[in-house]
């Protein structure tokens, strides 16, 4: 299976600040025939079900704010938040599409400082 | 409005067996592929299982195979879950996710219903 490594575990950062979350797949989920990264992210608030927010590493589902953005290829992944809000603390998830068995990574909580 | 909605956790001994539900509404249900996913408390996401639109392709992880049974019936729009000779470390929420299309993988999710396994 694939391994999903994120980094780090848990992130506190003053609201209006810039929030990166790593994420670093054992090995690639490029798909070479249409050139997308079979890689998604999700958030998961205190209480609730993950809400899908990037597919294909880097394209934003309908409703996300564009303070969330998400970037890399190949094996190495990164969700940036350019802006936190206090309704952004929530544990954030990558996960890799590529292979039928899907597998996340770890999760990563942000908080507020 | 696109809704999934699983039922069937509860408390059950280990060896012990359950059927899991989930009924989807608001889209064509027969087109989608769905997945479990599940959840132990206070830890993270767990792929489980994957079923195509018309039942005849299953994955699952190593950790269920052998144990768990993914299935669905079109006809009344519920993807199922059978779990069998449960074990403690089955003990989590399960949610029903729907697979997406156009490089969405798993786009709605359930609310999730928890299965606790002890003696």
């Amino acid at each position: 299976d694939i391994v999903m490594t994120q980094s780090p575990d848990s992130l506190a950062v003053s609201l209006g600040e810039r929030a990166t979350i790593n994420c670093k797949s054992s090995q690639s989920v490029l798909y070479r025939s249409n050139n997308k990264n079979y890689l998604a992210w999700y958030q998961q608030k205190v209480g609730q079900p993950p809400r899908l927010l990037i597919y294909w590493a880097s394209t934003r589902e309908s409703g996300v704010p564009d303070r969330f953005s998400g970037s890399g290829s190949g094996t190495d992944f990164a969700l940036t938040i350019s802006s936190l809000q206090a309704e952004d603390v929530a544990v954030y998830y990558c996960q890799q599409y590529y292979d039928a068995r899907r597998t996340f990574g770890q999760g990563t909580k942000v908080e507020i400082k | 409005e696109v809704q999934v909605v699983e039922s069937g956790g509860g408390l059950v001994q280990p060896g012990g067996s359950l059927r899991l539900s989930c009924a989807a509404s608001g889209f064509t249900f027969n087109r989608y592929w769905m997945h479990w996913v599940r959840q132990a408390p206070g830890k993270g996401l767990v792929w489980v299982s994957r079923i195509n639109d018309n039942g005849s392709d299953r994955d699952y992880a190593d950790s269920v195979k052998g144990r768990f049974t993914i299935s669905r019936d079109n006809a009344k729009n519920t993807l199922y879950l059978q779990i069998n000779t449960l074990r403690v470390e089955d003990t989590a929420v399960y949610f029903c996710v729907r697979g997406g299309w156009d490089g969405k993988d798993l786009d709605y999710w359930g609310q999730g219903t928890l299965v606790t396994v002890s003696s």
